[in-house]
């Protein structure tokens, strides 16, 4: 069975940093790319990042590109977002997905809330 | 951006009828890569149709998804309680990948 438990979230002052990780079970993970998606009340499901298989290629939402990095570790089964220089916009619960594009696999996702 | 743009905002029908969502896009989606998700409270979104109209494994039959270009539609033909939650249309043909706003649906 696919699982994907994600952890890191929490409440985070406006300019501070953030590591998210996602553990990954039930797959090989090293075969599949792999993407972090939130979700905001206001503007619902968002996509933020995707990485290939074994990192070389990583792709951003336009406007997170140079403060969030996505990463992997094929060994470990994880999967990782640092969030840099964080703002209160960037409050939501965040998800890790299996694949590119098509995301057939989530997680319960982690709640990520900046405020001062 | 491919932008999408779900309706109704919010849908309130009794176990038995027939739910019938909307998604339109303001270009032409690519290979018809469109998905649906059904969304829980505490949950990750659950994938339902790919390919606009392609269930899922282990996907009720119950859940149908149509259409093409700009213009698609997901239809739950018998609702249940269990039906309840946030649906969403993604589009994946094209980066950045992108989602509508969601459809709530409740159960009466």
């Amino acid at each position: 069975e696919v699982q994907l438990v994600e952890s890191g979230g929490g409440l985070v002052q406006p300019g501070e940093s953030l590591r998210l990780s996602c553990a990954a079970s039930g797959f090989t993970f090293s075969n599949f790319w792999m993407s972090w998606v939130r979700r905001t009340p206001g503007k619902g499901l968002e996509w933020v990042a995707n990485i290939n298989k074994d990192g070389s290629e990583k792709y951003y939402v336009h406007s997170e590109k140079g403060r969030f990095t996505i990463s992997r570790d094929n060994a470990r089964n994880s999967l990782f977002l640092q969030m840099n220089t964080v703002r209160a916009e960037d409050t939501a619960v965040y998800y890790c997905a299996r694949d590119a594009k098509l995301l057939r696999y989530w997680g319960q996702g982690t709640l990520v809330t900046v405020s001062s | 951006e491919v932008v999408l743009t779900q309706s109704p905002g919010t849908q309130s029908l009794s176990p038995g009828e027939r739910a019938t969502l909307s998604c339109r896009a303001n270009e032409s989606i690519s290979n018809n890569y469109l998905a649906w998700y059904q969304h829980k409270p505490g949950q990750g979104p659950r994938l339902l149709i790919s390919g606009a109209s392609t269930r899922a494994t282990g996907i009720p039959d119950r859940f149908s998804g149509s259409g093409s270009g700009t213009d698609f539609t997901l239809t739950i033909s018998s609702l249940e309680t269990e039906d309840l939650g946030v649906y969403y249309c993604q589009q994946y043909g094209s980066l950045p990948i992108t989602f509508g706003q969601g459809t709530r649906l409740e159960i009466k």
